[in-house]
């Protein structure tokens, strides 16, 4: 069975500073894993997908996750957090015909 | 091309009313989603379909039931509704198992 951990519901950072939101994921083979944004009273968007074709993933709004296998791990990165990248992002896996959320990170930038 | 859309945007329901969310997809997409997001907790999988005529339960199926008589739409239904319903709800389709999800605007629903 495949489930997706995200490890912190909430994260600060200034502006101008590195961006790092974390996700684990558990599973017996190779996921398919995604990236998705939703910004306050939005809908959602995708970010990234990974798929098996390459470990570091380029994203939009220059986001982009590395696929881990040996930590099962997908974290999400950015090098310069803008006021624009503040909402709650998704960390999601599929597993067979369904799609699993992890719970969401809420990203704050300060100024 | 729309994309997907959901019908109403906001609805409020009394205790023990029953109503439709309707969803529909212009995409010609295989898969559809319905998803209730809540404070915390992410977006929880309510039932899914993977092609017109079929259709499965996901994480939080109780009190919702839906069908899908064609590949465009996947109405759920709220059979009698429960203040614990009060949510957003997000349908979503894709083309395929591995493919992105595309996502509704959502419904806001309050149930008094």
């Amino acid at each position: 069975a495949q489930s997706v951990t995200q490890l912190d519901s909430h994260v600060s950072v200034s502006e101008g500073t590195p961006v790092l939101l974390r996700c684990n994921y558990s599973s017996s083979y190779s996921p398919s894993l995604f990236w998705y944004v939703q910004h306050p009273n939005k809908g959602l968007q995708l970010l990234l997908k990974y798929t098996s074709a390459a470990t570091l993933v380029k994203g939009i709004n220059g986001f982009e996750a590395e696929f881990k296998k040996s930590e099962t791990s997908f974290h999400l990165t950015k090098p310069s957090a803008h006021m624009s990248d503040a909402a709650e992002y998704f960390c999601v896996v599929y597993r067979d015909d369904k799609i699993i959320f992890g719970k969401g990170t809420r990203l704050h930038i300060l100024p | 091309n729309a994309g997907v859309t959901q019908t109403p945007k906001f609805q409020v329901l009394k205790t023990g009313q029953s109503m439709t969310l309707q969803c529909a997809q212009d995409m010609n997409h295989e898969y559809m989603s319905w998803y209730r997001q809540d404070p915390g907790m992410g977006l929880r999988l309510i039932h899914y379909s993977v092609g017109a005529g079929i259709t499965d339960q996901g994480e939080v199926p109780n009190g919702y039931n839906v069908s899908r008589s064609t590949t465009e739409d996947f109405p759920l239904r709220l059979l009698s509704a429960a203040p614990s319903q009060t949510s957003v709800y997000f349908c979503a389709s894709r083309r395929d198992r591995y493919y992105e999800q595309y996502f509704g605007p959502g419904t806001r629903l309050t149930v008094t």
